[in-house]
């Protein structure tokens, strides 16, 4: 089964904090999103990754940044927390080897609050 | 905006057969259908996804009507754990893939 793991499922941290949350799968897949979840906003992407070393933004990424440094791992960072970022984190994967339809795979989430 | 329209909520009860229905009547050729679901406070959780073809996996069935702008979930023998909410959702594969979810069903499971 493809797992993704995001490091930490709640966390509260302080207004202006930096942020670390972590992302890792265990299937070699090329693609790697960070989305939040707000109620009654749905889904939205941050920023996506399909390599190593390479980053695109998505609809929402001020306030955020990501690395990318090996294949399996994708980092969010918050680098200076505020509390309109209080949110649920989410990460994901896909493959991009044309398998039929590519599915994209979650993580278990990661609350944030930011007091 | 989600491209997919489906009832606020479903009830169903324990042992039987759930049928979550989806409309998606603007659906392209290339586009997958694909279903999630989510659990109180956790990631989505895929379950099948399908093009044209009827599909099966060990969660679920996936009935797809020929034309196409329709489809069905079906959970063969609904348990309390699959109480949540499914997200029926139409997408191309893509490396810029921004999944849209609409409200999706909110699925009971009456004991």
């Amino acid at each position: 089964d493809v797992k993704v793991t995001q490091s930490s499922r709640y966390l509260v941290k302080r207004t202006g904090e930096k942020v670390f949350l972590e992302c890792v799968q265990d299937m070699d897949h090329e693609n790697m999103f960070w989305y939040r979840q707000d109620p009654g906003l749905g889904l939205r992407l941050i920023y996506f990754s399909y390599d190593v070393k390479m980053k695109e933004k998505g609809d929402i990424p001020e306030g955020y940044s990501v690395s990318r440094e090996k294949k399996e791992r994708f980092s969010l960072i918050l680098e200076s927390a505020s509390t309109n970022q209080t949110s649920m984190y989410l990460c994901a994967s896909s493959s991009a080897r044309g398998i039929s339809g590519n599915t994209i795979y979650f993580g278990e989430g990661s609350w944030l609050t930011v007091v | 905006d989600a491209k997919t329209t489906q009832p606020p909520s479903m009830d169903c009860a324990e042992g039987r057969a759930a049928n979550l229905p989806c409309n998606h009547s603007t659906i392209s050729g290339n586009e997958y259908v694909y279903w999630y679901r989510q659990i109180h406070s956790q990631g989505p959780q895929y379950i099948i996804h399908g093009l044209k073809n009827n599909e099966t996996n060990e969660m679920a069935s996936l009935i797809i009507t020929e034309d196409r702008k329709s489809s069905t979930l079906i959970l063969p023998h609904a348990t309390l754990r699959d109480t949540a909410v499914y997200y029926c959702i139409v997408r191309v594969p893509n490396r810029d893939d921004k999944i849209i979810f609409g409200k999706g069903t909110r699925l009971h499971i009456l004991p």
